[in-house]
This record gives structure tokens, C-alpha cells and sequence, in this order.
């Protein structure tokens, strides 16, 4: 089992739909997650923690399930611009490592 | 002004060679990183470093090795370059060492191509 797992994709959404991606992650002891965002041929950039409560930023919605080792990503009222490779990372404090899942790639079509 | 700094852009090289990326962060930050992302788009930390602190992940080949002439700057020197070596590198940086909790800040990336 990868550590860090997502559906590559590629979802393909019209503009105004809701979309959602999961990661799992195997390493219980994981301890922050995170969602970056990297467009074609770019670097990689920040979207948002993920906390333990959950949390919302605009019109992107982060949620953690620990229990079942998985968070999500939730994008309301897609926009063009919200065509991306979304990226899942997990860091393990014991393991001193940061790792990135291979992406889920999004596509909101006009 | 850009944050992060990659030098060259496009490295196209041939099998054998020895090759450098140079980067550079004017963000004061006191770590920098340097990752490397494959055709599948995989991106996976080869090196953390800060002044006091060298962290190799352990898959890297000794062929490649940092070199941090000073805080701002953190070098990927690699020997004897391979196929399989072919792909975008990124340098990174965030403040402070504690990794799980700083916001990784990228390069554009290199993207090398070994012949």
C-alpha cells in the first residue's frame, strides 16, 4: 500500500459543480495534512491545512478522518481557474517525513 | 521578485555527466529542500537542510549531494548522471526546521532530461 494515496483523476466537472477528492494514508502516526495545488507544468503551492476539526477557506472544504486515515477536499461552485493537480500531504513527526501523494487532477470545463 | 530560485530551467545532458541546479530564496527562510518529481508525478523530498542539519532521505543515490554555501542557497550537484535521473527538480524553502508545520514555498522547477 502507497502511503500516501489518491485517485489520480482526471475528474472533469463543468463550471458551478461540487467536487471532492479523498487520500488515504497509511501511517497512523501521521500528524498534519495538507492539500497544495499545482498547475500544468508549475510548482506545487499551498492550499490549505487540514485540521482535525475541519476547516473552510472560500469555497474549498478540508476535513480529516483519522479513524479511517483519510482527508478529503471538497470544492464548491468549481471555476475555470480551479483546474489544477491537487496534491495530498502528510507529514509523520516520528518519521521525520513529508510526503506528497501523486495528485488528483481536475479539469472544470466551461 | 521571486521568492524561490531555480537555475537553469531546462537541463538537457548526456548519461556520464556531472551536472549542478543552483537555487536560491530570498525569503529568510532557515530551511531549504530540494524534491524530485517523476513522470508519474510523484514528488518526493531528497534532502532537508537548514545550518545545523543535513537530512538525506535514504532512497537518494550518493550521486547526489547538496552543498549550502550559505543560508540562501542550496545547491544539487549531480554525478554521473543516469536515465533514470531524468525529471523536474524543485527547490524549496520554509521557516524554521520544523517540517510537518511550514508551509513549503517552491521553485519553478528544473526539468532535466538525461540522454
Amino acid at each position: 500500500r502507497k502511503e500516501v494515496e489518491q485517485d489520480p483523476g482526471p475528474f472533469n466537472v463543468p463550471e458551478g459543480a461540487t467536487v471532492a477528492f479523498n487520500c488515504t494514508y497509511s501511517n497512523s502516526a501521521s500528524q498534519s495534512f495538507f492539500w497544495y495545488r499545482q498547475d500544468c507544468r508549475k510548482e506545487p503551492k499551498l492550499l490549505m491545512s487540514v485540521y482535525s476539526s475541519g476547516n473552510e477557506d472560500g469555497r474549498f472544504t478540508a476535513q480529516l478522518n483519522r479513524a479511517s486515515q483519510y482527508i478529503s477536499l471538497l470544492i464548491r461552485d468549481s471555476k475555470l481557474s480551479d483546474s489544477a493537480t491537487y496534491l495530498c500531504v502528510v507529514f509523520s513527526g516520528s518519521a521525520r517525513q513529508l510526503t506528497f501523494g501523486s495528485g488528483t487532477q481536475l479539469t472544470v470545463l466551461p | 521578485d521571486t521568492a524561490v530560485s531555480q537555475t537553469p530551467k531546462y537541463l538537457v545532458t548526456q548519461m556520464g555527466n556531472d551536472k549542478s541546479i543552483k537555487c536560491e530564496q530570498n525569503l529568510g527562510h532557515d530551511t531549504m529542500y530540494w524534491y524530485k518529481q517523476d513522470s508519474k508525478k510523484f514528488l518526493k523530498i531528497m534532502f532537508s537542510y537548514n545550518n545545523k542539519e543535513l537530512i538525506i532521505n535514504e532512497t537518494v543515490p550518493n550521486r547526489f549531494s547538496p552543498k549550502s554555501p550559505d543560508k540562501a542557497h542550496l545547491n544539487l550537484h549531480i554525478n554521473s548522471l543516469e536515465l533514470g535521473d531524468s525529471a523536474v527538480y524543485f527547490c524549496a524553502s520554509s521557516q524554521g526546521v520544523r517540517l510537518g508545520n511550514n508551509e513549503q514555498f517552491f521553485g519553478p522547477g528544473t526539468r532535466l532530461t538525461v540522454l
